[in-house]
């Protein structure tokens, strides 16, 4: 079984804090997401990338950034937190060529 | 503007009936639909798929149905079950094979 594994369950964090959330995958899936879940909003996805130093913007990339140093690992960072980022962040991946994604359990991050 | 929309955030059903969670969406260029589920404090799974050259696709007791005239899908569970309570989501494929979901339904199936 695919699995994607996301470093914390919860996280707390005050307003301007530097936010690192962190994704590891174990299948060798070429493309990794990241997004983030509100209620009525559904998933949205902020940040994708498609292969090792590659990313692209998805629809709500502002306020975030991303890194993908290794195949495995891809990383959220919130470079200063804001209230209006609390939310449940989900992190995918898949192969190349999928559309099935495979999901984490989720970050529930609470910016106070 | 949501390209893809689950008018109903929450649908109750007692079990053993027909549970039947519906999604439109507006892009003409979608062109295959997912259905996820989500249980709590857990990330979402994929349930069962369609491309968009049919209308229906059966996978035990889940079924969805696809009407591209009129830009809606719709999942059926049938019988529903009290482990089928959870939130499902839908999603569509569109260019550069990502995809767009829609803002989920909650299902309580009551025993």
């Amino acid at each position: 079984d695919v699995k994607v594994t996301q470093s914390s369950r919860y996280l707390v964090k005050r307003t301007g804090e530097k936010v690192f959330l962190e994704c590891v995958q174990d299948m060798d899936h070429e493309n990794m997401f990241w997004y983030r879940q509100d209620p009525g909003l559904g998933l949205r996805l902020i940040y994708f990338s498609y292969d090792v130093k590659m990313k692209e913007k998805g629809d709500i990339p502002e306020g975030y950034s991303v890194s993908r140093e290794k195949k495995e690992r891809f990383s959220l960072i919130l470079e200063s937190a804001s209230t209006n980022q609390t939310s449940m962040y989900l992190c995918a991946s898949r192969t190349g060529v999928g559309e099935k994604l495979f999901f984490g359990s989720g970050t529930q991050l609470s910016v106070l | 503007d949501q390209q893809v929309k689950q008018n109903s955030p929450s649908l109750s059903v007692q079990e053993g009936r027909i549970s039947i969670l519906n999604c439109d969406y507006t892009n003409s260029m979608f062109d295959y639909f997912l259905w996820y589920k989500k249980y709590p404090a857990e990330g979402p799974t994929f349930l069962i798929s369609i491309s968009s050259i049919k209308d229906k696709n059966e996978d035990g007791r889940f079924t969805v149905f696809l009407n591209k005239s009129a830009k809606h899908l719709s999942l059926h569970i049938v019988p529903s079950q009290p482990g089928d309570s959870a939130v499902y989501f839908c999603a569509s494929r569109h260019a550069g094979n990502m995809l767009t979901f829609g803002g989920g339904t909650r299902l309580m199936v009551k025993p």
